[in-house]
């Protein structure tokens, strides 16, 4: 089984449809991320969770939420998701210091028609 | 915000040329990691560098930390067909938080 676990890996959804993405770890870490990734911009950080009762906004959180339901389970929800949200999402995690190496999942293609 | 310049920003190459690309940033980073991401997929991660000039290798790749500590390279020695993908730099900052580049797209020419 992999490391990091997305569901679903493709999705899509309408305009004004609120959806869930989810992610779940094995690895045993207290970090979580929620990435977004569009062609040519590289990744960018939506949310970032240090432990279970710790929740943070990255750099494009507006129009998105995260809920940290265990250690291992972190989910990224759309309210009302926007044709411009369609994008790859990728949930990584990491050890305490978050600098030996994120794990990825393997993403979430979410098309916003 | 800080930010991370990679480049190239795509290559084209052929097969056994070698590759380099890398990354610059006006903010000092603590570690910088490559990372490679197949069609598909997540990134992951090829190389982790964590003091101002070390070298450090990983088959045919070699990565440096810059002395300056804002920058960084990737090398891929001999380049194969499987090493298409894109490569991401990032920097780890002191709140250990990575920093990522844009990403350099390798294609290798028929």
């Amino acid at each position: 089984d992999a490391d990091v676990t997305q569901t679903p890996r493709n999705r899509i959804t309408k305009t004004g449809k609120r959806i869930m993405l989810e992610c779940s770890q094995t690895k045993g870490h207290d970090r979580m991320y929620w990435y977004r990734q569009d062609p040519g911009l590289g990744l960018r950080l939506i949310y970032y969770s240090f432990d279970v009762k710790d929740i943070n906004k990255g750099e494009i959180s507006d129009g998105y939420s995260v809920s940290r339901q265990a250690q291992a389970k972190f989910s990224l929800s759309l309210e009302s998701a926007i044709p411009n949200q369609t994008a790859l999402y990728f949930c990584a995690t990491s050890d305490y210091t978050g600098t030996s190496g994120y794990t990825f999942g393997s993403g979430t293609r979410l098309t916003v028609v | 915000g800080q930010q991370l310049n990679q480049s190239p920003q795509s290559m084209f190459i052929q097969e056994g040329e070698d590759v380099s690309m890398n990354c610059t940033s006006s903010s000092i980073f603590n570690t910088w990691l490559w990372y490679k991401q197949d069609p598909g997929e997540g990134p992951v991660l090829l190389i982790a560098l964590y003091k101002a000039g070390e070298l450090t290798s990983n088959g045919r790749l070699t990565a440096q930390f810059g002395i300056t500590r804002k920058d960084s390279f990737l090398n891929i020695s001999a380049s194969i067909p499987s090493d298409v993908g894109i490569y991401f730099c990032a920097g780890g900052d002191s709140n250990y938080q990575l920093i990522w580049g844009a990403g350099t797209k390798l294609i290798i020419k028929p």
